[in-house]
């Protein structure tokens, strides 16, 4: 089974602020997924990348296949931002069902 | 297509009543997949189908829960006896899945919040 640890578990910065999150996963892959969560519930996903980098807005994601390892990076943080942000892999490198880590809970404070 | 619906968004039920939950994916998509997640977790996967055939069942889906999706296209979660546990977010989510099995296109739906009193 897919074991997903992520870091830092809870992360504060200041507007502005360059932010990252960290995801490694134990089994490989084909597609990973970053996801991300607004008080209230509802989960929108955020990136599905399999190799190298991709860039939506502020946002950057990036995968490291061999090293099993993923990034989120945020630039010019804002306020807006602050959400949980979660990592998700297939359990076992198939791609149905996902594994997801818990989470980490981000806050922006102008 | 306005991505995948969920119906109702918040339920508060009695302890020992029966609940029902509404999924509706995207409408190409073949795939259908429920998860719950408990307050401070992330997503823990219940059960998906493809098209309408339950391809997999979590142990966490215990005899109380059911889940149906009879025409391939929306869902159903059925949860009976409701005990206080069962509180949680439940989230639907679909996608397409391809001749070699990979999934495109995952997207969920903004979850049901399931409070058992």
């Amino acid at each position: 089974k897919n074991e997903v640890e992520q870091s830092p578990q809870n992360l504060t910065a200041q507007e502005g602020e360059f932010i990252t999150i960290n995801c490694s996963y134990s089994v490989g892959i084909s597609a990973l997924h970053w996801l991300q969560q607004h008080p209230g519930g509802g989960i929108v996903s955020l990136f599905m990348l399999s190799s190298g980098k991709k860039k939506h807005g502020r946002l950057i994601a990036t995968i490291n296949i061999q090293e099993k390892h993923s990034s989120l990076h945020i630039t010019a943080s804002h306020p807006r931002d602050s959400a949980v942000y979660i990592c998700a892999v297939p359990p076992q490198g198939g791609s149905e069902k996902l594994v997801f880590g818990k989470g980490t809970k981000l806050t922006v404070n102008p | 297509d306005t991505g995948v619906s969920q119906d109702p968004r918040h339920k508060i039920t009695k302890r020992g009543q029966n609940v029902t939950f509404r999924c509706d994916p995207i409408s190409e998509h073949n795939r259908l997949y429920w998860y719950r997640q408990t307050l401070g977790q992330g997503p823990e996967f219940l059960t998906y189908f493809q098209n309408e055939a339950q391809l997999e069942k979590s142990r966490l889906l215990s005899d109380r829960f059911s889940a149906e999706r009879p025409k391939g296209s929306f869902s159903t979660l059925e949860i009976q006896r409701t005990e206080q546990g069962d509180s949680a977010m439940y989230l639907c989510a679909s996608s397409l899945a391809s001749g070699q099995g990979f999934s495109y296109g995952y997207t969920f739906g903004s979850g049901t919040r399931l409070t058992v009193v």
